[in-house]
């Protein structure tokens, strides 16, 4: 595709709620990233995949985020019983994996927890 | 842990100006620093990298290690350069730590 595509773009959820959010990286791309972005701050690491393999979740949350990507390609983050500090926007990346290589991100996904 | 702090939230220059974003950062390796833009409506886009000594659009950005920073300039601003700016630091990874943005207004 053109670049990296996430959907839905916005989402409200009530809370208590579970959501899942996916991300279509760039085809070929080995490196896919999630981050959270809180309104006013910048990116925060979530999670991290080369290829099918998760190597870093260091940045999720609580154990209420989960995130994986079966094939290599597709990623979905899910975050199950929303509470309203998930609001937030959430942001895609994806790479080629090689060192110094350009990150390009989604639209990102605009969750609103009510 | 690394760290990356841009002092400036909002930053406001005239046309024609010079325009300096601040970033300093913490890191213990050896950091690969990059600067983002977000311009209005858009998605998050790399304007530079350090290891590429590049200017892009008109700005340039020194890693200086010894003050730990990575200023974005640009000697003479234009209006269709107001956007959010994000400074970055990666791991070995390739995961990156954000700074927190400056907004650039860039007035007629």
């Amino acid at each position: 595709g053109a670049g990296v595509s996430q959907s839905p773009r916005y989402k409200v959820a009530k809370r208590g709620q579970d959501v899942a959010l996916r991300c279509d990286p760039i085809s070929g791309h080995v490196s896919l990233f999630w981050y959270q972005q809180a309104l006013g701050q910048g990116p925060e690491f979530l999670t991290y995949f080369q290829n099918e393999a998760q190597l870093d979740k260091s940045g999720l949350p609580s154990d209420r985020f989960f995130a994986e990507r079966p094939e290599g390609s597709v990623s979905t983050l899910k975050i199950q019983r929303t509470q309203q500090e998930d609001s937030a926007v959430y942001l895609c990346a994806s790479s080629s994996g090689h060192l110094n290589t350009e990150a390009f991100f989604g639209q990102g996904t605009r969750l609103t927890v009510v | 842990a690394q760290r990356v702090t841009q002092p400036e939230k909002l930053l406001s220059v005239f046309k024609g100006a010079p325009v300096e974003l601040k970033c300093n950062y913490s890191y213990s390796g050896s950091p690969e620093l990059f600067w983002y833009v977000q311009y209005s409506r858009q998605r998050l886009q790399l304007l530079l990298r350090h290891i590429s000594r590049e200017s892009i659009k008109g700005f340039t950005a020194d890693l200086n290690k010894g003050e730990t920073s990575f200023h974005l300039k640009k000697p003479f601003a234009q209006e269709e350069d107001s956007a959010m700016y994000y400074c970055a630091v990666n791991t070995n990874a390739g995961k990156s730590t954000f700074g927190d943005g400056t907004t650039l207004t860039v007035k007629p």
